[in-house]
């Protein structure tokens, strides 16, 4: 069964970078058949998708993010991750990583909480 | 950017009741659509895809519709599971983009 769990500092401040982590599990980022995202939901509110991308590297951002955002995947470790520079406290939110099967973000990870603070 | 408006942003239904939620894109995404259902502390999870698709092991009671810029989620008779914030998503064109959310709650 397919699982995938984010992982990341929890609490980042203003200015800096923040790097958050997807380790898939039961399956794997190798596979000519997925891609792998990022979608955030900041307290209260909607779901916004980041980015996505392909084991091989090619990726998808959200232009509204762009400037700031790296997605890049791991395959010896499994694992796709996020770094978002230049943060502020609108870049808190929950974090979550999914699998993109046909374009459609059908497994997710229970997600990450991350406030930005000084 | 493909914006996503769902309609009504709250619901107020009861057991046993038969709802529709409606979505609507700024422009035609053919039938890529997708709904998601939220709860509280959770993540979201697939219900629909492809505007009518229902995905492995939803139950039936969950349907889909539409085409082109009016999408419509219908739950056949509304179950105690099914109080919860539903979202649509269309990925015809990036960025992937979702409406706000319609939140169904007991009446």
């Amino acid at each position: 069964q397919l699982q995938l769990q984010e992982s990341g500092p929890g609490l980042v401040k203003p200015s800096e970078t923040l790097s958050l982590a997807c380790t898939v599990s039961g399956g794997s980022i190798n596979s000519s058949r997925y891609y792998w995202g990022w979608i955030r939901q900041p307290p209260g509110k909607g779901l916004e998708w980041i980015g996505s991308i392909f084991y091989r590297g090619s990726t998808y951002y959200n232009p509204s993010l762009k400037s700031r955002i790296t997605i890049s995947a791991d395959t010896s470790k499994n694992q796709f991750s996020l770094k978002v520079s230049s943060v502020t406290a609108a870049d808190t939110a929950i974090y979550y990583c999914a699998r993109i099967d046909s374009r459609v973000m059908d497994v997710w990870g229970k997600g990450a909480t991350i406030t930005v603070s000084s | 950017d493909i914006q996503m408006t769902q309609s009504p942003s709250t619901l107020s239904a009861s057991v046993g009741d038969r709802v529709t939620l409606t979505c609507r894109a700024s422009q035609s995404i053919s039938s890529w659509l997708a709904w998601y259902q939220q709860k509280p502390g959770k993540a979201p999870k697939l219900l629909i895809y492809k505007a009518s698709s229902l995905e492995s092991g939803v139950p039936s009671r969950f349907s889909g519709s539409g085409s082109g810029t009016e999408f419509t989620l219908t739950i056949s008779s509304l179950q105690p599971d099914d109080f919860a914030t539903y979202y649509c998503q269309q990925y015809d064109t990036y960025p992937w983009t979702f409406g706000q959310g319609t939140k169904v709650e007991i009446k």
